[in-house]
């Protein structure tokens, strides 16, 4: 079955330092991957997404992941992390149904604080 | 152009009683999703719609759960009798189609908490 684990619950970072959340996921083909994040009271707001070809993506705010077959991760990273970064961050695979469409599942999610 | 619009954003009910939540998606968008998230957990698809007809309702429980989406464009979502597990955030969503390539747009959601 497919599955999306996300081994940090909750990162504490100092701003203007680099930022790496780890995300490993479990599909039987070539999945499809994105990045959510997820301010409090909000609903959650894409930042990249992988389907195929160049395995380094870039996203919105600065965030780039990277995708790596051997290892079934997509980490998503940050050079330097403003105090706005400070949010819920979700890994999430695309899972096939029937008729061609698709399904999103999350792992838990990793929460950013960010130290000024 | 207007997002994902919930309601209501908070709701508080006692076990055994009834609730239903409203979403409308984007304009023109024909995917509806409803999530159901719990406290410390990533969102769990529901229930997704395609125009008005479902998709994959396979984590829905349909003992208590129920939802519509009559016209292809707004969507309830019900929980009759509510159960202390139901407390969490109930994220609707919505895209232009089905396929993984078109990115979910989700609003704010409504939180539900069980007395």
């Amino acid at each position: 079955a497919q599955s999306v684990t996300q081994p940090d619950i909750h990162i504490t970072v100092s701003e203007g330092a680099s930022l790496e959340l780890r995300c490993n996921y479990s599909y039987g083909a070539t999945p499809y991957l994105f990045w959510y994040v997820q301010s409090p009271g909000q609903g959650l707001q894409l930042l990249l997404k992988y389907f195929s070809g160049d395995t380094l993506v870039q996203g919105i705010k600065g965030f780039e992941a990277e995708f790596k077959r051997s290892q079934s991760s997509f980490n998503l990273r940050k050079p330097s992390v403003h105090w706005s970064d400070a949010a819920e961050y979700f890994c999430a695979v695309g899972a096939g149904l029937s008729g061609g469409y698709n399904k999103l599942i999350f792992g838990a999610g990793t929460r950013l604080a960010v130290h000024p | 152009e207007a997002g994902v619009a919930q309601s209501p954003r908070y709701k508080i009910i006692e076990k055994r009683q009834s609730v239903a939540f409203w979403c409308n998606p984007i304009s023109g968008h024909a995917t509806l999703y409803w999530y159901q998230q719990i406290l410390g957990q990533g969102p769990k698809l529901l229930i997704q719609f395609q125009n008005n007809g479902v998709v994959d309702d396979s984590q829905l429980p349909k003992d208590r759960f129920s939802a519509e989406r009559l016209k292809g464009v707004d969507s309830t979502l019900k929980i009759q009798p509510a159960k202390l597990e139901d407390s969490a955030v109930y994220l609707c969503a919505s895209s232009a189609t089905g396929n993984s390539n078109q990115p979910q747009h989700f609003g704010d959601g409504t939180r539900l908490s069980i007395l």
